[in-house]
């Protein structure tokens, strides 16, 4: 069966550690994203990729970084520089990330961050 | 440059029918709809693009009118399976590409 899988599907973690949420797909999609979602909000997107070796910052990047090394992967660290980490966080991917319909965005089950 | 949808939330009976409203203050190129289960990940239902085009699936339907900058989703005749919270995502350039920007959602309570 294709799709995205995130793990872990809950982590705590105390203040001052860096953490990293996994992220994998097996759509053979070319764009993956990193959403944090917050209670009763919408979703932000924090960081995207296109392609491999390549990823842009998205609204809310500061203090989360990523790494593009396989096309299937794509995982999210939340440092410590994160001052509020507690959050939904969804990993999505689509075949590409222009228009003409091609955007369909696929997610994973989410990972719940909890900052103890 | 997030998109608005209302209203925030609605309240209906099993078989009734709804309107969610998502708009834009700038120019739309293509409108997306999801639907979110509580502590689930967002499905996809459809995608509309430039054109002024309908579409739907099931007793789900959405239109889009570019001139108003606006897309509405209707659910008709509503089961109970409904139920979840609505986001519509417009898409706007970015960089050399385009980005979905995604509105605050709008919570669907169905009762039997």
């Amino acid at each position: 069966d294709g799709g995205i899988t995130q793990s872990p599907k809950y982590l705590f973690r105390k203040e001052g550690q860096n953490v990293t949420l996994s992220c994998e797909q097996n759509l053979n999609h070319d764009a993956m994203y990193w959403y944090r979602q917050d209670p009763g909000q919408g979703l932000r997107l924090i960081y995207y990729s296109q392609i491999v070796n390549d990823f842009q910052k998205g609204d809310i990047a500061e203090g989360y970084s990523v790494s593009r090394e396989k096309k299937e992967s794509f995982p999210l660290t939340v440092t410590s520089a994160q001052k509020n980490p507690t959050a939904f966080y969804l990993c999505a991917s689509s075949i590409g990330s222009g228009l003409a319909g091609a955007n369909e965005q696929f997610f994973g089950p989410g990972t719940r961050l909890t900052v103890l | 440059q997030q998109p608005v949808q209302s209203p925030q939330a609605v309240i209906l009976r099993e078989g009734e029918d709804a309107v969610i409203n998502c708009s834009s203050s700038k120019a739309l190129y293509s409108v997306h709809w999801y639907r979110q289960k509580h502590g689930e990940a967002p499905v996809f239902l459809m995608i509309l693009l430039k054109g002024g085009e309908q579409k739907g699936h099931d007793k789900i339907s959405a239109s889009f009118n570019e001139k108003k900058q606006q897309s509405s989703l209707y659910l008709t005749a509503s089961q109970l399976s409904y139920s979840g919270t609505y986001f519509c995502g417009t898409e706007v350039p970015m960089d050399s590409n385009y980005q979905l920007i995604w509105g605050a959602g709008t919570k669907l309570i169905i009762k039997p």
